[in-house]
């Protein structure tokens, strides 16, 4: 398995603003994911975060709006820009270490006034 | 188009009770996972499921795969509180390192 923090935990904003979230996890990963979990719903996958290269975009999902940064193969960061109330959602980010298998941290709980 | 659809989405039972929770795909898949979120946490992998056929046991749990790799079932027994949860399946194909996520199973067990 694998530890995985996340930073904020929760937060509340307000529109027009940007949050950026972070993702650490205990020892190096070749692959990062970030996912979207509206209220109620199942997770949707935003982006795979590629150290060294720019972020693959899941469809309705944009670089502008998402940006997402993977400096080292421990760390990621997704920022949520320009939010709006349609924003707030649970925010997850997960690593595979074993192929088809995904371990996510525990979420950043983000509510947009 | 939900490529993997689960059943029920949501079930409300008493301590004691058995229950199936379904997975269901037109499309094959190279193994495919379950998780159980609880409120306020992130998804815990429970299994992953990876051959045609193949059946899983943890305690109470029982996971099974179909034969052609489209679906699966979760079988809890004596069900008690602390399985109350959100199960999610999800599914993964050879070649892409993505998943797809069913909708989910709401389960709420009462003492």
């Amino acid at each position: 398995s694998a530890v995985i923090s996340q930073k904020p935990s929760r937060d509340i904003c307000q529109r027009g603003t940007s949050l950026t979230i972070q993702c650490q996890v205990d020892s190096q990963v070749t692959m990062m994911f970030w996912y979207r979990q509206q209220p109620g719903q199942s997770l949707t996958l935003i982006a795979t975060a590629n150290q060294g290269s720019e972020a693959t975009y899941e469809s309705g999902f944009v670089i502008d709006k998402f940006p997402i940064s993977r400096p080292n193969l421990t760390f990621s960061t997704l920022t949520v820009s320009n939010m709006s109330p349609e924003d707030s959602s649970i925010y997850l980010c997960s690593v595979a270490r074993e192929p088809d298998t995904q371990y996510f941290g525990p979420g950043t709980r983000l509510t947009v006034l | 188009t939900q490529l993997l659809e689960q059943s029920p989405q949501f079930l409300s039972i008493q301590e004691g009770e058995n229950l199936t929770v379904y997975c269901n795909s037109s499309s094959v898949f190279s193994s495919l996972q379950w998780y159980r979120q609880e409120p306020g946490e992130g998804p815990v992998l429970l299994v992953t499921v990876v051959t045609g056929g193949e059946v899983k046991k943890l305690k109470r749990l029982t996971f099974q795969f179909g034969d052609a790799r489209k679906d699966s079932s979760l079988h809890i027994t004596a069900a008690q509180p602390g399985d109350t949860g959100l199960y999610l399946c999800a599914g993964a194909k050879a070649g892409y390192s993505t998943l797809t996520f069913g909708k989910g199973t709401m389960l709420l067990v009462s003492p």
